[in-house]
Formats: C-alpha cells, structure tokens, sequence
C-alpha cells in the first residue's frame, strides 16, 4: 500500500520568512514518482513538480527548493522569502502503479 | 498545451436528481481520466479511473451505480452523480493523462466542480 504523510497541518508565517513542508511517503516500489501541487482559494490544483524515484538530485525553481531523500524517503518543499500570494494548500502526492496518492495537504499563510 | 476544462465550474440541485460533469481534453488525447472527490478541508480522494471505450474502475467504498462515469472518447469523461443527497456536495475534480514512462502517467488537473446538493 502508497501513503503519503503531510505532518504539518498549517502553517503560518510572516512575508519574507522561509517555510519548509514536510512529506513522507511509503512504497514497496522502487519505481515511483513524487509531486507538490498548489491549491490556491480558487480550488485549481497548480503543478509544481514531479521527480522520479532514481533521481536524487535536490532542485531549485525560483524560489521554490525540494529535496529528496530517498533513505528517508521524504520529499521536502522549501519557498524561501515567502509572499503573499503564496497562501494556498500545498500537497504532496505520490504516483506508481498509473495512481496518485495524495497527502492530507499542509495550509501555508503568509501574512503582510 | 494539456488543458483540461470541466463543466458546470459549480452546480446546485436539489436532492434526488442527478448532475452530469463534463471533463475535456481541449488540446491532447487523454489515454486515461480520473475522478477525484474533496470535501472541505481534506484531501483528493481517488474516486475512479476510466480509459477511453471501457468500463471504469471504481476505487473501495465509490458506488458505481451512484457515480456513472462514461469515456465515450479520447477527449470527453462525464460523471453523472444519480439521485444526489446533501452528502455528495463536494468539488469533484478530474484529470486527463497520458503516459508519461514506466509506472506513471503525466495528469493535467481540471478546475474542479463545486457541487451542492440542497
């Protein structure tokens, strides 16, 4: 069985501070991918990335960081310098056998 | 590209009549659609998974005969929700995909329908 664990439920910080979400996740496969997806107040689920499980290589987008770690099997997201507009749920999601396990979603909320 | 469009964005009905949701792949052949379900504050929940011209697979606990899912072809997936109750309002969400490599398809989300049922 795939589970995906987003421990943290919310959280909340002040414009311009870093906030890092946590996942987790469980497989018996060794072929699988990882995704973090977005969910602004308007309900439309925004791709943010995708990584396979034989790349280990941590990626940076903007201001937008992850970092896999395989022997730990988490899949870290990091915004650094945090907006406004970044207010929105975040999942993290894991996909094998052609399915995608969602976690539960962490809120992030960024205040002026 | 891989635009995925739903129709109604939101609907409301009455209990005991059924709503139809499309889900269209404006710019791509979807080998494969999927139907999730979130309620308020919680997270996708995989409803069924339909391939184009067969009959859908419906996850533990979905009802088939409730939630009747057509892939008539490569770009449309209907979800018709029969006899609704106040318990089915919840945003219905679909994917489109194609393959993306071993183990994984690449799904594009659509907006989501807002269904209420009063």
């Amino acid at each position: 069985a795939q589970k995906v664990t987003q421990a943290q439920t919310e959280i909340s910080v002040v414009e311009k501070e870093d906030v890092t979400l946590d996942c987790v996740y469980e497989t018996r496969d060794t072929t699988y991918y990882l995704f973090w997806y977005k969910q602004p107040p308007s309900g439309e689920l925004v791709f943010l990335i995708r990584r396979n499980s034989f790349d280990e290589q941590n990626e940076i987008s903007g201001r937008y960081s992850w970092n896999f770690q395989k022997s730990t099997s988490s899949f870290n997201f990091t915004i650094t310098a945090s907006q406004v507009v970044d207010s929105a749920v975040y999942f993290c999601a894991l996909d094998n056998d052609y399915k995608l396990s969602f976690g539960a979603g962490t809120t992030v909320t960024v205040r002026a | 590209g891989a635009v995925v469009s739903q129709h109604p964005s939101w609907v409301i009905c009455k209990s005991g009549t059924s709503v139809k949701i499309e889900c269209r792949s404006l710019d791509f052949q979807a080998t494969t659609m999927f139907w999730y379900r979130q309620f308020p504050k919680q997270s996708l929940m995989l409803m069924a998974t339909s391939n184009e011209g067969s009959k859908a697979t419906y996850e533990q606990g979905v009802e088939k005969d409730k939630f009747l899912i057509n892939h008539a072809s490569l770009t449309l997936s209907t979800l018709t929700v029969t006899s609704a109750h106040p318990e089915d309002s919840s945003f219905y969400i679909c994917s489109a995909s194609r393959a993306l490599g071993l183990a994984s398809l690449e799904q594009y989300f659509g907006p989501g329908t807002r269904l209420t049922v009063t």
